[in-house]
């Protein structure tokens, strides 16, 4: 199985700052066309939220204070700037191959 | 709009087999590279995907727990099931149904507890 390692466990970002997170694969998850990384915010009582898909591809309707970049093994999420509905969970899914996997999450707080 | 929404038993005794159901709308199961899965979460804990079934009912499952589950769909009925033999207190979470590889669609998930 590829295991998705995510860092920080946890952060506290200041309001209108920048939270950075990062997802480390096991192994390579990407071609030279996609990268099968995936980013989802979830909040507490609620089911997860697709934020990104392909490692950078904004889904619709998501503000474009959040972001994804990286390729091969490494892949951020980053939001800029947060603001106090951000505060949530965060997971990153790889769908590569079976089984997919996911991160094991990073909890956002805002301060 | 797309919507899908999970049903179950809500409780379970130890070692009987768990039936749930994700209701779907807004989609089809039938078009091409459509699919949906099943996803569970403890409470408090982290994510583990369990099962997946494509448009044209090919079926790849979790080799983990691949012995007890078995997924299936009625396309015409837009629903998609999974069973789960055997169950234990292990298997308490909230299951999730979700649409495609990146799950862009969830439903608000089922609770299962399993007690004796």
């Amino acid at each position: 199985d590829i295991v998705l390692t995510q860092s920080p466990a946890s952060l506290a970002v200041s309001l209108g700052q920048r939270a950075t997170i990062s997802c480390r694969a096991s192994q390579s998850v990407a071609t030279s066309n996609y990268s099968y990384m995936h980013w989802y915010q979830q909040k507490p009582g609620q089911p997860p939220k697709l934020l990104i898909k392909y490692a950078s591809n904004l889904e619709s309707g998501v503000p474009a204070r959040f972001s994804g970049s990286g390729s091969g093994t490494d892949f951020t999420l980053n939001i800029h700037p947060v603001e106090e509905d951000d505060t949530a969970t965060y997971y990153c899914q790889h769908s590569w191959e079976i089984p997919y996997t996911f991160g094991g999450g990073t909890k956002l707080e805002i301060k | 709009q797309v919507t899908l929404r999970e049903s179950g038993p809500g409780i379970l005794q130890p070692s009987q087999t768990l039936s749930l159901t994700c209701s779907f709308s807004g989609f089809s199961l039938s078009t091409s590279t459509m699919g949906v899965s099943w996803i569970r979460q403890p409470s408090g804990k982290g994510l583990e995907w369990l099962a997946h079934i494509y448009w044209d009912d090919d079926k790849r499952y979790n080799p983990s727990l691949k012995s007890r589950l078995t997924i299936s769909k009625d396309s015409s009925s837009n629903q998609v099931f999974l069973k789960i033999t055997s169950v234990d207190t292990a298997d308490t979470a909230t299951y999730y149904c979700a649409r495609r590889e990146f799950f862009d669609y969830w439903g608000q998930g089922t609770t299962l507890t399993v007690s004796s």
